[in-house]
């Protein structure tokens, strides 16, 4: 089946630090890598749609500059919080569309273990 | 706008069956998903449904009615381990999945 790591599970940084996080498909490619954003008690919320090899597509209310994204190849996605303040602490989970090389269903996303990042 | 709706909380008793429901108005349907997803921790695919009627698998199945916007997840014998929350998710013409909030399952022994 479709495998989706992140690294780091989980990061405790100062407020006015970058953090990076890293979204790789271990045993797929994936042309399209989404980024979402969860707070306590509430449901996924996508931030930015990624695209191997063009620029991001962000939601409305998501600033580009402050969350900037790379996807750099078929496995690889980051997303770089940029002076990251207390209000950023969240739940980020990434998730990586497969169609159906994987053996699933087709056009299905899978989704990394998130990422909880703490803003001191 | 998209628009998701599903019970916010449900008990239901191990060993039991429970159906969780979810309706839908969105702007293009690619097909509709459920997720499972333990507190904190990201969430796994369950299901998937881009026709109408019932797929199973093993201890879960799901319906899909596309003229009624509806779906719902039903789980079987159910087992402590099932308390979770369970996500209904559209996936769009634009290909994009947009999630409901959730229904947190707890089951009771």
């Amino acid at each position: 089946g479709a495998v989706v790591s992140q690294h780091p599970s989980r990061v405790i940084c100062k407020s006015g630090t970058s953090v990076k996080i890293e979204c790789r498909s271990l045993d797929f490619q994936a042309t399209t890598m989404f980024w979402y954003r969860q707070f306590p008690k509430q449901s996924l919320m996508l931030m930015a749609t990624s695209n191997e090899g063009s620029k991001a597509t962000y939601e409305q209310g998501v600033e580009k500059d402050k969350f900037l994204i790379n996807h750099a190849s078929l496995t690889l996605s980051t997303l770089t919080v940029t002076s990251a303040h207390p209000e950023d602490s969240s739940f980020y989970i990434c998730s990586a569309r497969d169609f159906g090389a994987s053996g699933g269903p087709k056009d299905t996303q899978y989704f990394g273990p998130g990422t909880r990042l703490t803003v001191l | 706008g998209q628009n998701i709706d599903q019970p916010t909380e449900m008990t239901a008793t191990e060993g039991a069956i429970v159906q969780i429901n979810c309706t839908y108005q969105t702007s293009g349907f690619n097909g509709l998903f459920w997720y499972q997803q333990h507190a904190g921790e990201a969430p796994t695919f369950l299901s998937y449904n881009v026709l109408d009627g019932l797929e199973e698998k093993g201890r879960f199945s799901s319906f899909l009615s596309r003229s009624k916007g509806y779906s719902y997840l039903l789980l079987k014998e159910l087992q402590m381990k099932d308390s979770a929350s369970y996500l209904c998710a559209v996936q769009t013409g634009a290909n994009n999945l947009f999630f409901g909030t959730g229904t947190r399952l707890t089951v009771i022994p």
